[in-house]
């Protein structure tokens, strides 16, 4: 059983402040990483697939690191914005085989 | 296109009562995916069809659920004599024919409630 894991599990964080948050996946088998937006109400929205060790990749002010020998990504959101609260899930593809393994997200609150 | 759309967004039934969902994925996209969310934990795989072919089953879809994509394109997910433990969101995803590495894009979900 692959264990995806995320933290911390919530946060609250001012307006225009700059954050981030870490997701753990087995390195074993390793195939490609994903990371998702889910806001309330809508559908999850993709924000990035990333397989190789040491990538990293930007979408505006939310950036992504990705160390697949130790198993681990980082998403950063610089000048976080009211529009930034939502969940944030991480997904781990191990064996190619397209079956996601979700962690249990980080819960983002904005404070205007 | 529109995205991936599921229909009903929300179902409340009785115990014992069977329920359908249905996801409309993005044309074009031969592979459709079903995930289930339970309240505090991530969404779960459920099962994979490539074009009509059910490629994947997860343990976790027992005897009283069965998906089906007969012409490969929309796709649906019965649960048959309903539990409350069935109560969850349901999530479908597409993706387009694989190339590489290809994002799953979901659609919104139906909450199922179970009483």
């Amino acid at each position: 059983i692959l264990n995806v894991e995320q933290s911390p599990q919530s946060l609250h964080v001012q307006e225009g402040d700059s954050t981030n948050f870490t997701c753990s996946f087995p390195s074993s088998n390793f195939y490609a990483l994903h990371w998702y937006r889910w806001e309330t109400a809508k559908s999850p929205e993709a924000l990035f697939v990333m397989t190789l060790n040491g990538d990293e990749k930007k979408k505006g002010r939310i950036s992504a690191t990705l160390n697949t020998k130790e198993g681990y990504s980082y998403l950063y959101i610089k000048g976080s914005q009211p529009e930034d609260s939502a969940t944030y899930l991480c997904a781990s593809d191990n064996f190619g085989n397209e079956k996601l393994t979700f962690g249990t997200g980080t819960r983002l609150t904005i404070i205007p | 296109d529109t995205g991936v759309s599921q229909d009903p967004r929300h179902k409340i039934t009785k115990r014992g009562q069977n329920v359908t969902f249905r996801c409309d994925p993005i044309s074009e996209h031969n592979r459709l995916y079903w995930y289930r969310q339970t309240l505090g934990q991530g969404p779960e795989f459920l099962t994979y069809f490539q074009n009509e072919a059910q490629l994947e089953k997860s343990r976790l879809l027992s005897d009283r659920f069965s998906a089906e994509r007969p012409k490969g394109s929309f796709s649906t997910l019965e649960i048959q004599r309903t539990e409350q433990g069935d109560s969850a969101m349901y999530l479908c995803a597409s993706s387009p024919p694989r190339r590489g590495e290809e994002t799953q894009y979901f659609g919104p979900g139906t909450r199922l409630l179970v009483l």
